[in-house]
């Protein structure tokens, strides 16, 4: 069965600084997907990144990167120069890819992040 | 273009009476998936589409809940003889497809969500 853990409740970073939110995952497949989301007070899940388990390198967008240790089975968010709109919940997500696989995601508990100025 | 949109935003409703929340997705996405956030379960699914077919209704609670999905496109979502633990956000997510095992793809893109208070 597919388990997301992210371990961090709750992190503060300063404004402008870097902060990695954690997210490790369990299956036993080899094709599979994995997603961050980030939902702000206003409820609304918002598409931040994507990794593939096949992809060799790390995935990037903008200022979020993926640090993805594919033997370690982590999938950890990397936000540079924090901003105060980053102040969110962040969600790690999971899907695999065989054939009959489920085709929902499953997701971590999430991580508050607030940005301090 | 237009993201994906759910109606009603907010929805106030007593125990017992039946409710339905609406999802309309992007336009072109084949796959529509219905999930409930609520403070004690997290993120939870309940149904997804392919098209106007449900292969996967696992996540349904129970027979109180049922979703349909018409032309392809917009989806509805019922819960019958709601109870107060049926209070929480619903979210509606699409996806233009589901099978390909690519982001550009598979993503899921999230609509605002419903928030459902029954009393």
């Amino acid at each position: 069965a597919q388990k997301i853990t992210q371990t961090q409740p709750g992190m503060f970073v300063q404004e402008k600084e870097a902060v990695t939110l954690d997210c490790t995952y369990d299956t036993s497949d080899q094709s599979y997907g994995l997603f961050w989301y980030k939902q702000p007070s206003s409820g609304e899940m918002i598409f931040l990144i994507y990794q593939g388990s096949y992809d060799e390198q790390n995935a990037t967008e903008g200022r979020y990167s993926l640090n993805f240790q594919k033997a370690r089975k982590s999938a950890n968010l990397v936000i540079s120069a924090s901003q105060l709109g980053d102040s969110a919940m962040y969600f790690c997500a999971m899907r695999e890819f065989f054939w009959g696989s489920a085709r929902q995601l499953t997701f971590g508990s999430g991580t508050q992040l607030t940005v301090l100025p | 273009g237009a993201g994906v949109s759910q109606s009603p935003s907010n929805k106030v409703t007593e125990k017992g009476k039946d409710v339905e929340l609406r999802c309309d997705p992007i336009s072109g996405h084949t796959a529509l998936y219905w999930y409930r956030q609520s403070l004690g379960q997290g993120l939870e699914f309940l149904i997804y589409f392919q098209g106007n077919s449900a292969p996967d209704k696992s996540g349904l609670p129970s027979d109180r809940f049922s979703a349909e999905r018409t032309g392809g496109s917009v989806s509805t979502l019922t819960i019958q003889r709601t109870q107060q633990e049926d209070s929480a956000v619903y979210l509606c997510a699409s996806s233009l497809r589901s099978t390909s095992g690519k982001s550009s793809t598979d993503t899921q893109y999230f609509g605002p969500g419903t928030r459902l208070t029954v009393l």
